[in-house]
C-alpha cells in the first residue's frame, strides 16, 4: 500500500515568509508525528497527534511553527517569518497508533532552504 | 541537552564482517529503545526495538543489545551486506509519551564489498 507521502519534496524561500509543509499519512493511522533533522544532527521531534485528542507540541521550538491535522487524514505543518536557522528537513511519520510498540513509519521529507 | 548520543560519525567495515553500532542514553526514564536505517533521500526505516525490561533482542541479523546499568545500547549486524550502508539512528522514548521519539545523530556505516 501506499506510505507516507510529503509536499513539497524541496522548498526553498526567503528568510521572513511563510511556509507550508504538508503530509498525507498512511490510511488508517491514527497518530501522525512531525520532526526535523538539521545538518549533521539526528531527528528533533516537533509534534504528534493521536485521534481525536489534543496534540503534543513540547518539541516545537518557537511560536513561529503551528500544525494542524484534519481528522486522521492530512496535516500541515506551517512556518511564520522564516529564520536561516529553520533550514533543515521536515520529516512526518504515522503509525496505526501511540502504543509503545507501534512502529512509525516515514516519509521521505521535505527539504526548507531559508535564503 | 543531547538525551541520546551516537559518539561514532562513522564506521567501515568489510563485507561478511561485524559491524557493531553503538548508543549511549542519559534519561534513565526511557523505557523502550528504536533503531531505524535510512537511506538518502528517504525517510528513516525502523528496523529492531528493544524493551528496558529484556536485555538482548534478535531479528535475523540484527542484534541489539541493551546495557541499563551503563545506559548504553548497541545494534550488531552479522554478517555485514554492502546493502546495509546507510545511516543508523537510534531512538529511545518514555512511558506514556509514547509518540516523542529522542533520536541520535545518526552513524554512517558503509559495509565494502
Amino acid at each position: 500500500g501506499a506510505g507516507v507521502s510529503q509536499s513539497p519534496s524541496n522548498k526553498v524561500t526567503e528568510k521572513g515568509k511563510d511556509v507550508e509543509l504538508r503530509c498525507d499519512p498512511i490510511s488508517g493511522h491514527t497518530a501522525l508525528y512531525w520532526y526535523r533533522q538539521r545538518l549533521g544532527q539526528g531527528l528533533e521531534f516537533l509534534i504528534y497527534f493521536q485521534g481525536n485528542s489534543a496534540p503534543d507540541k513540547s518539541g516545537l521550538p518557537s511560536d513561529r511553527f503551528s500544525a494542524e491535522r484534519t481528522g486522521e487524514s492530512v496535516s500541515t505543518l506551517t512556518i511564520q517569518r522564516t529564520q536561516q536557522e529553520d533550514s533543515a528537513v521536515y520529516l512526518c511519520a504515522s503509525s496505526v497508533g501511540q502504543g509503545i510498540s507501534y512502529e512509525q513509519y516515514f516519509g521521505p521529507g521535505t527539504r526548507l532552504t531559508v535564503t | 541537552d543531547q538525551q541520546v548520543k551516537q559518539n561514532s560519525p562513522s564506521l567501515s567495515v568489510q563485507e561478511g564482517r561485524i559491524s557493531i553500532l553503538n548508543c549511549d542514553y542519559t534519561n534513565s526514564m526511557f523505557d523502550y529503545f528504536l533503531w531505524y536505517k535510512k537511506y538518502p533521500a528517504e525517510g528513516p526505516t525502523f528496523l529492531i526495538s528493544i524493551s528496558s525490561i529484556k536485555d538482548k533482542n534478535e531479528d535475523g541479523r540484527f542484534t541489539v543489545f541493551l546495557n541499563k546499568s551503563a545506559k548504553h545500547l548497541s545494534l550488531h549486524i552479522v554478517p555485514s551486506q554492502p546493502g546495509d550502508s546507510a545511516v543508523y539512528f537510534c531512538a529511545a522514548r518514555t512511558s506514556p509519551s509514547y509518540g516523542k521519539l529522542t533520536f541520535g545523530q545518526g552513524t554512517i556505516l558503509t559495509v565494502h564489498p
